[in-house]
């Protein structure tokens, strides 16, 4: 079964500055997606960024941006110019192309200070 | 993305009594269902996924008879709270998924249940 591990409980950064949230996971498979979702104080869960494991290429959208290590199991998503809206609970997960389920990590509490 | 409406966003219940939770893929057909249940603080912990006109496959320890689970359509879920107990209450989200070609889960608002 594959399991996926936040090292970081809760992280904090001032506005404008950049933050780097850690996820690795651990799976024999080879064919897998990877998200950042984020669950802000509303708790509605909302897709930040995806990465199929296929593509070499980090994926990016706008300010947030993956750093996507396959050998290393490693999935760390980079906020750049943190914003006080950023300020959120963020999951990463995981789901083999041919699975079902969606296995989440166990979050990471971000705090973005004015 | 897709839209996952659910309803109530809060619901308060006596304790004893049955409360119904729905779950609507808005702008697609959801051939699976994803209900969680969430501690404060805490990660998604899946309860059971449900597929249109099946039976839902629950997660070890989630009680069936407790938690019944509904798919009667593609667009439609429905996780029903029953015999509720204050050991219940808790934030409960759905989720929902398209077909089998894409990965990607889209999530209702999220129930914040409180038994009284």
């Amino acid at each position: 079964a594959q399991t996926v591990t936040q090292s970081q409980p809760e992280m904090s950064v001032q506005e404008a500055e950049t933050v780097t949230l850690s996820c690795t996971y651990d799976t024999s498979e080879n064919n897998y997606y990877l998200f950042w979702y984020k669950q802000p104080p509303s708790r509605q869960m909302i897709l930040v960024i995806r990465q199929e494991a296929y593509k070499q290429q980090n994926a990016t959208e706008n300010r947030f941006s993956v750093n996507f290590q396959k050998a290393a199991k490693s999935f760390s998503l980079k906020i750049s110019d943190s914003q006080l809206g950023d300020t959120a609970m963020y999951f990463c997960a995981f789901i083999h192309n041919a699975g079902n389920m969606l296995t989440f990590g166990g979050g990471t509490r971000l705090m973005v200070k004015p | 993305g897709a839209v996952v409406s659910q309803h109530p966003s809060r619901v308060i219940c006596k304790s004893g009594t049955s409360v119904k939770i729905e779950c609507r893929s808005l702008d697609f057909q959801a051939t699976t269902m994803f209900w969680y249940r969430q501690f404060p603080k805490q990660s998604l912990m899946l309860m059971a996924t449900s597929n249109e006109g099946s039976k839902a496959t629950y997660e070890q320890g989630v009680e069936k008879d407790k938690f019944l689970i509904n798919h009667a359509s593609l667009t439609l879920s429905t996780l029903t709270v029953t015999s509720a107990h204050p050991e219940d209450s808790s934030f409960y989200i759905c989720s929902a998924r398209e077909g089998t070609g894409t990965r990607e889960a889209f999530f209702g608002q999220g129930t914040r249940l409180t038994v009284v």
